[in-house]
C-alpha cells in the first residue's frame, strides 16, 4: 500500500521559494503507471491542482502557476518535490502530495502540510 | 479551462436521510468525473471515478450518475461519518485538472 508524507518548512517569507518534499513508502516512484502530483488547498477553500511529475522527469503544470513551479523527482531516494518561487500570501495553503494512475484520478493522498507565507 | 459548479453549497440533513449532490461542467466531460470526500483536518478520499464506479472500499450507499455536463452523487442513507465536504473533479480536458468548489453536507 503506497503511502505519502510531505515535509518542509511551515513558514516561508514573501518573494522567497517554497520547497516541499514528498517521501513515498510502500511502493516505488518509478512504477511506470503512476503519476505524482501536488494539490493545494487554501484555508477554508477548495482544491487546486498544481502539477505532476512522472518517474522519467517529465512534468505538466497548471498554466496559472507554470511560470513559478518546478517538480523535480529523485528516484534514488523515492521522493519528489515541489518548488514554488516568488510566493505571496495567496500561496498560503495546505499542500498535499498525491498519487494518480493513468486515469488521472487521485487515489492516494499524503496527510498534507500547511505552509504559511508571512514575513 | 473546464469549470465545475457544485450545488448546493451546503446541504443540511439528518442521519438516515438521502443526500443528492450536483456537479455541473462548463462543457462536456463525457463520463470522466470523480467524487471525493473530505472530513475536517483530513485529506480528500476518492469515492467515485468515471462518474459511477465506486473506488475500492467505498460503501454501496455511495453512488454516482450522469454524463456530459450534469452529474449527481447520491448517498442513499446518511451515516454519521458521511457528514463532510464533497468535491467533484474532471480529467477530460487538461491542464489543468480541475475541481468543483465543494458541497458541505452538515447535520441538520
Amino acid at each position: 500500500q503506497v503511502q505519502l508524507q510531505e515535509s518542509g518548512p511551515g513558514r516561508v517569507k514573501p518573494s522567497e521559494t517554497l520547497s516541499l518534499t514528498c517521501t513515498v513508502s510502500g511502493g516505488s516512484v518509478s512504477i511506470n503507471s503512476y503519476y505524482w502530483s501536488w494539490i493545494r488547498q487554501p484555508p477554508g477553500k477548495g482544491l487546486e491542482w498544481i502539477g505532476y511529475v512522472y518517474y522519467s522527469g517529465s512534468t505538466n503544470y497548471n498554466p496559472s502557476l507554470k511560470s513559478r513551479v518546478a517538480m523535480p523527482i529523485d528516484t534514488s531516494k523515492n521522493q519528489f518535490s515541489l518548488k514554488l518561487s516568488s510566493v505571496t500570501a495567496a500561496d498560503t495553503a495546505v499542500y498535499y502530495c498525491v498519487k494518480s494512475s493513468w486515469n488521472w484520478y487521485f487515489d492516494v493522498w499524503g496527510r498534507g502540510t500547511l505552509v504559511t507565507v508571512s514575513s | 479551462e473546464i469549470v465545475l459548479t457544485q450545488s448546493p453549497a451546503t446541504l443540511s440533513l439528518s442521519p438516515g436521510d438521502r443526500a443528492t449532490l450536483s456537479c455541473r461542467a462548463s462543457q462536456s466531460v463525457s463520463n470522466y468525473l470523480a467524487w471525493y470526500q473530505q472530513k475536517p483536518g483530513q485529506a480528500p478520499r476518492l469515492l467515485i471515478f468515471d462518474a459511477s464506479n465506486r473506488a475500492p472500499g467505498i460503501p454501496a450507499r455511495f453512488s454516482g450518475s450522469g454524463s456530459g455536463t450534469d452529474f449527481t452523487l447520491t448517498i442513499s442513507s446518511l451515516e454519521p461519518e458521511d457528514f463532510a465536504v464533497y468535491y467533484c473533479q474532471q480529467r477530460v480536458d487538461w491542464p489543468p485538472l480541475t475541481f468543483g468548489g465543494g458541497t458541505k453536507v452538515e447535520i441538520k
